[in-house]
């Protein structure tokens, strides 16, 4: 039982190169997040799925497009990267939505030079 | 609008001492609050929800709706106690609201 898992784990992209950071989980999740932490910003939602073939925007989703065709997968696409979402990703998962704790991955850090 | 808001940025201890971890809130409803803990080079991982209210590591918090807060609190800090501590709220809808996070460093 791996949990939630994230690849890559690391990657440096130049400006305007496209990437797709992939969350896998294996806990039969509804719920499914993508959050982005930055120092002293602490972690902001980017976008949520709250099951499979939803997706809805979060507080910074500029940027950045989701898709969840499956349950357990969670996909991140940076189309057109800029220096601005230099940052560590991290996704997770929870079953229900409200007191449920959500269940994170080890984070992809991303550069963007 | 919902808020949390964790006041330090840095709360340098020594070992044995108690330690406070500061967390405000805003929220119009009935709000579900968590402490979520990343030791170095670790994931994000859940700490305390309030209402579970029960103590993990040695950690408790209390929700105190009044003065909106919930602090984490421990008697008794341990070096392995180290770490970033978030603060999070989760709204009537399915997202955690995020605070700023405290980074914690307990010295010998």
């Amino acid at each position: 039982n791996a949990g939630v898992t994230q690849t890559p784990k690391f990657r440096v992209l130049k400006t305007g190169q496209s990437m797709t950071l992939l969350c896998a989980q294996d806990m039969n999740h509804e719920y499914m997040y993508w959050y982005r932490q930055d120092p002293g910003m602490g972690l902001r939602l980017i976008h949520y799925s709250v099951g499979e073939g939803t997706t809805a925007k979060g507080e910074v989703p500029d940027g950045y497009n989701v898709s969840r065709l499956k349950k357990q997968n969670f996909l991140l696409g940076l189309e057109s990267a800029a220096p601005s979402q230099t940052s560590v990703y991290f996704c997770a998962s929870s079953y229900q939505a409200g007191a449920q704790p959500q269940h994170f991955g080890d984070g992809t850090r991303l550069s963007i030079l | 609008a919902q808020r949390v808001t964790q006041p330090e940025k840095l709360l340098s201890v020594f070992k044995g001492a108690p330690v406070e971890l500061k967390c405000n809130y805003s929220y119009s409803g009935s709000p579900e609050l968590f402490w979520y803990v990343q030791y170095s080079r670790q994931r994000l991982q859940l700490l305390l929800r309030h209402i579970s209210r029960e103590s993990i590591k040695g950690f408790t918090a209390d929700l105190n709706k009044g003065e909106t807060s919930f602090h984490l609190k421990k008697p008794f800090a341990q070096e392995e106690d180290s770490a970033m501590y978030y603060c999070a709220l989760s709204n009537s809808g399915y997202a955690l609201n995020f605070g700023k996070g405290t980074s914690l460093l307990v010295t010998p």
